[in-house]
C-alpha cells in the first residue's frame, strides 16, 4: 500500500468553528507532513513529525495545532481560522532515514478548506 | 533571499515533441534536487531525483541535468503525451524542502 489517504476531501468552515483534518499511511514510514498549498503556488512547509515527535514548526499560527496520535495517523486540528486560510492542505510521508526531507515523499490527494 | 525559481511559468507542447521544464536555484549549499508533477485535484508525485555529485539522471522519458556552474536544473520529458498535462515543481533540498513556483505544462493533441 503505497497511498497517503485525506479527510475530509472538502471542507467548509466559519472563523469560529473548530474541525480537524486527518492524513492516514500504512508505509511504514515515520517521518510524516502538512504543507499549504494556495492556488497556483507551491506547496508550503507547515510541520514534520519524526517518529510521532514534532520536530519542525515552520512558525504556522497557533490556531493549527498539529497531532501524531500514531506511526500511521496525523492530523490537523483548526480553531478560530481567517478568510486567508483558506486553500489545500496537503499531507505527506516519507522515510526518515538518512534525513526525512532526502527521502521520496508521498503526498495525500490534499483537503480543500475554505473559511467563511 | 534564497529561492528557486521556474524561468517560464507555463508551456504547451504538441503530442510527441520534447518538452523541457527549467529550474533556477539560488543556493549553492543545496545537495540534493526533485522534480515533482502535480496533477488536477492530486498531491504532487515525485518525478525523478538528483544529487549533487551528479550532472544528469535518467528515468523513463525523463531526463534531469544539474548544471551547478550556473546553478540551473532542468527536465526534459521525451515524447510528451496528454497524460503528462500537469504543473511540474522543482524541488530544492537542504535542511529541509523548498519548491519553485512551478510551470503548467499543456500537452496539445
Amino acid at each position: 500500500d503505497t497511498e497517503v489517504t485525506q479527510t475530509p476531501k472538502h471542507l467548509v468552515m466559519g472563523m469560529t468553528n473548530k474541525k480537524s483534518l486527518k492524513c492516514e499511511q500504512h508505509m511504514g514510514h515515520r517521518a510524516m507532513y502538512w504543507y499549504k498549498q494556495k492556488a497556483k503556488k507551491p506547496p508550503e512547509l507547515m510541520f514534520v513529525y519524526s517518529y510521532e515527535k514534532l520536530s519542525i514548526n515552520e512558525s504556522v499560527p497557533s490556531r493549527f495545532s498539529p497531532e501524531c496520535p500514531n506511526s500511521s495517523l496525523l492530523n490537523l486540528h483548526l480553531h478560530a481560522l481567517q478568510p486567508e486560510d483558506s486553500a489545500l492542505y496537503l499531507c505527506a510521508s516519507s522515510q526518515d532515514t538518512p534525513g526525512a526531507f532526502y527521502n521520496e515523499q508521498f503526498f495525500g490527494p490534499g483537503t480543500r478548506l475554505t473559511v467563511l | 533571499g534564497e529561492s528557486v525559481g521556474l524561468h517560464l511559468p507555463t508551456l504547451s507542447v504538441q503530442e510527441g515533441d520534447n518538452s523541457i521544464i527549467n529550474c533556477a536555484y539560488s543556493n549553492s549549499a543545496s545537495d540534493y534536487f526533485i522534480w515533482y508533477k502535480q496533477e488536477s485535484g492530486k498531491g504532487p508525485q515525485f518525478i525523478i531525483d538528483i544529487r549533487s555529485n551528479m550532472d544528469k539522471r535518467q528515468g523513463q522519458r525523463v531526463t534531469v541535468l544539474l548544471n551547478k556552474t550556473v546553478k540551473h536544473l532542468s527536465l526534459q520529458i521525451a515524447a510528451t503525451q496528454p497524460g503528462d498535462s500537469a504543473v511540474y515543481f522543482c524541488a530544492e533540498i537542504r535542511d529541509k524542502v523548498i519548491f519553485g513556483p512551478g510551470t503548467s505544462l499543456s500537452v496539445i493533441p
